[in-house]
């Protein structure tokens, strides 16, 4: 069965370093997610990116995140300067075609546990 | 804007009995869906049942199902014969199409054997 997957599964840094997370959507998939769950707290949406732009942002998606497709599989978050505070787990989902208005599933990946210094 | 609110941090069960965990949301948007997750201690997100908010009739999946009451704005999950891998965080939410999810915070289920 396909899945999402993601590297690394957990990271470690220095506060002010920059920080790429990598995700692997599943193939035929066209919308991708990011969301950012703090140890303990309720899972939060970051972006979503669809034909090859963000969609959406929430409020916690501030000038130092940026998404990227640099090619047809990988699907990546950067953190410019890293804060004690962007230490959580964070999730890259990817949903299927069925256009906009459809309820396809919203597949999870396993992950990636940043852990900043 | 969505808001989603899960009023029991934690519940507990004896195996083989039933349990249902509680879930009212808030949205502007007209066409939407609702959602159940589980995470397990590994915090892997795994889709339990969804609900398209246009249907009446309540969504099942084998031992999982809902109560939707879209006038109240309340999706609880029932969970029949309660068994040991269904301990989790459980995370009731609502999404609008191709929009971001909204989660609410969470309720921690605890299996007694």
């Amino acid at each position: 069965e396909p899945e999402v997957t993601q590297t690394p599964s957990h990271q470690v840094t220095q506060m002010g370093q920059e920080v790429i997370l990598r995700c692997v959507p599943i193939s035929n998939h066209l919308y991708f997610y990011w969301y950012r769950q703090i140890l303990g707290q309720k899972v939060e949406f970051l972006v979503s990116f669809y034909n090859n732009e963000i969609s959406e942002k929430s409020e916690i998606f501030d000038d130092q995140f940026s998404v990227e497709r640099p090619d047809g599989s990988n699907f990546t978050l950067k953190i410019r300067s890293t804060k004690l505070e962007d230490s959580a787990m964070y999730f890259c989902a990817s949903k299927g075609r069925g256009g906009p208005s459809s309820y396809n599933e919203q597949f999870f990946g396993p992950g990636t546990r940043l852990t900043v210094l | 804007a969505q808001t989603v609110t899960q009023s029991q941090p934690e519940m507990s069960v004896q195996e083989a009995e039933t349990v249902t965990l509680s879930c009212t949301y808030d949205t502007s948007e007209s066409d939407y869906y609702l959602f159940w997750y589980k995470q397990p201690p590994s915090r892997q997100m795994i889709l339990v049942i969804r609900q398209e908010a246009y249907k009446q009739q309540n969504a099942t999946e084998n031992r999982f199902s809902v109560n939707f009451q879209k006038a109240a704005k309340s999706f609880s999950l029932k969970i029949s014969d309660s068994q040991l891998g269904d301990a989790a965080m459980y995370f009731c939410g609502s999404g609008g199409g191709a929009d971001g999810l909204t989660f609410g915070k969470g309720t921690h289920l605890i299996i007694q054997p």
